[in-house]
């Protein structure tokens, strides 16, 4: 139990353009989903909090604008990378806690995003 | 906030020796220690988790100390097998669970053969 699915795996785009990363929790409901960054050899940093249904809480350093979360439901999350640029290439990963979860963090399996 | 301080960043050690990695938190609050594996390019796994009502789990291979007072907690792996070589992250929180988690920087653990 306890499956969090994240896609796509990869993505390669042009500098300016979105790109939107979902994350779902496959056989759980998940109240709150959390969005990391991680840039090589580095640590998981926690950009923002969703819980369904309300507005995300970034942290600091955070441009809401330009990384825009969306919980629409309970078993979705998504992330888009607004105008992106060269630096914002990174592994991005979201995790899901929930009531299948008991509190425990479950995470996706990262999304590569590349932006030329 | 809370900081999350991990040691060391790379630990090598001979296959079938027992390997410590040690991490310290700054909020008195933390009540829960969870323990991270990832291998390279996938995602994080937890394979132990703690609470501030208990002072030492082992799962087989595995354990976890905390110490309150001291506010650090530990992760030991003994009978190290190459398939334990990932980067482990140790982290924090105050909410009892998922919510509000402080990583630690990782450390990248190599089992010699």
């Amino acid at each position: 139990g306890a499956v969090v699915s994240q896609h796509p795996s990869w993505v390669i785009c042009k500098s300016g353009t979105s790109v939107k990363i979902e994350c779902r929790s496959l056989d759980f409901q998940a109240t709150t989903m959390f969005w990391y960054r991680q840039f090589p050899k580095q640590s998981l940093m926690l950009m923002a909090t969703s819980n369904e249904g309300s507005k995300a809480t970034y942290e600091q350093g955070v441009e809401k604008d330009k990384f825009l979360i969306n919980h629409a439901s309970l078993t979705l999350s998504t992330l888009t990378v607004t105008s992106a640029h060269p630096e914002d290439s990174s592994f991005y990963i979201c995790s899901a806690s929930g009531r299948a979860g008991a509190n425990v963090l479950t995470f996706g399996a990262g999304s590569r995003l590349t932006v030329l | 906030g809370e900081n999350v301080e991990q040691h060391p960043s790379t630990l090598s050690v001979q296959e079938g020796d027992s390997a410590v990695i040690k991490c310290t938190y700054s909020d008195s609050a933390s009540n829960y220690f969870p323990w991270y594996k990832q291998e390279l390019g996938k995602r994080p796994q937890l394979i132990i988790d703690i609470r501030s009502n208990v002072g030492e789990k082992k799962d087989q291979r595995i354990a976890v100390t905390l110490n309150k007072t001291a506010k650090h907690f530990s992760l030991h792996i003994t009978e190290t097998q190459p398939e334990d070589s990932a980067v482990y992250f140790c982290a924090a929180s105050t909410s009892g669970g998922a919510d509000g988690l402080t990583f630690g920087k990782g450390t990248h653990l190599i089992i010699q053969p």
